[in-house]
């Protein structure tokens, strides 16, 4: 894989659904995989920074696991809440001098109440 | 709020002209990149800088240029406008280390949002 792809696109869940997504990107040469949450008439803001083969991280009811070998990522959230709706991106740093940032698509989120 | 600053917010001009975007990273951050996003778009890289120097470009059309100055602020040039320039032009800055971790997040300003008439 050459490109950061996220999936589904979007998505609409009731609220107090739990849901995940993917972050596939290229494996070679990784450097760190960023997970940033997007909402509406704002700027991307970052969740995780995840730099390990096998790396968690946890936030509140959302995480994230990391498969640098394999080049995924998952992105968990759970009990969703309205105030979750927003599209969450991924962004693939690889090495080479200095962190050239690539980012998905991302993923729209949409919590029904 | 990111620290990252930008101006103008808003910027609304005709076709053929030329505008500069500013952005001003974090104090200490020594990355600064330039995003575009379009309409329903995601967010398209165009370039980096790091200490002044350009570090990695995007798909950057040859209309555009940029430079980051001595004091790490940087300016986004568009010129010959066209219509399908309109879009939302975000900065964002990055340590490449943060008291001896290095991390990498960027830290994204609120947009200046470019509208070609």
């Amino acid at each position: 894989i050459l490109n950061v792809e996220q999936s589904p696109q979007s998505l609409h869940v009731q609220e107090g659904d739990s849901t995940n997504f993917t972050c596939s990107f290229p494996s070679s040469n990784f450097y760190a995989l960023h997970w940033y949450r997007w909402e509406t008439a704002k700027s991307p803001e970052a969740l995780f920074v995840m730099t390990l083969n096998g790396d968690e991280k946890k936030k509140g009811r959302i995480s994230a696991t990391l498969n640098t070998k394999e080049g995924y990522s998952y992105l968990y959230i759970k009990g969703s809440q309205p105030e979750d709706s927003a599209t969450y991106l991924c962004a693939s740093l690889r090495s080479g001098g200095y962190q050239k940032v690539t980012f998905g698509t991302g993923t729209k989120l949409q919590v029904i109440p | 709020d990111s620290g990252v600053t930008q101006t103008p917010k808003h910027l609304i001009t005709a076709t053929g002209q030329r505008v500069t975007l500013r952005c001003s990273p974090r104090s200490g951050d020594l990355s600064v990149y330039w995003y575009q996003q379009s309409l329903d778009q995601g967010l398209q890289f165009l370039i980096q800088y790091y200490n002044g120097e350009e570090r990695a470009k995007g798909n950057i059309l040859e209309r555009f240029s940029a430079q980051q100055f001595p004091d790490l602020h940087s300016e986004l040039n568009l010129s010959s406008l066209e219509l399908g320039d309109s879009a939302l032009y975000f900065c964002a800055s990055s340590a490449t280390r943060l008291a001896g971790v290095r991390t990498g997040e960027l830290f994204f300003g609120e947009g200046s949002r470019l509208t070609v008439l």
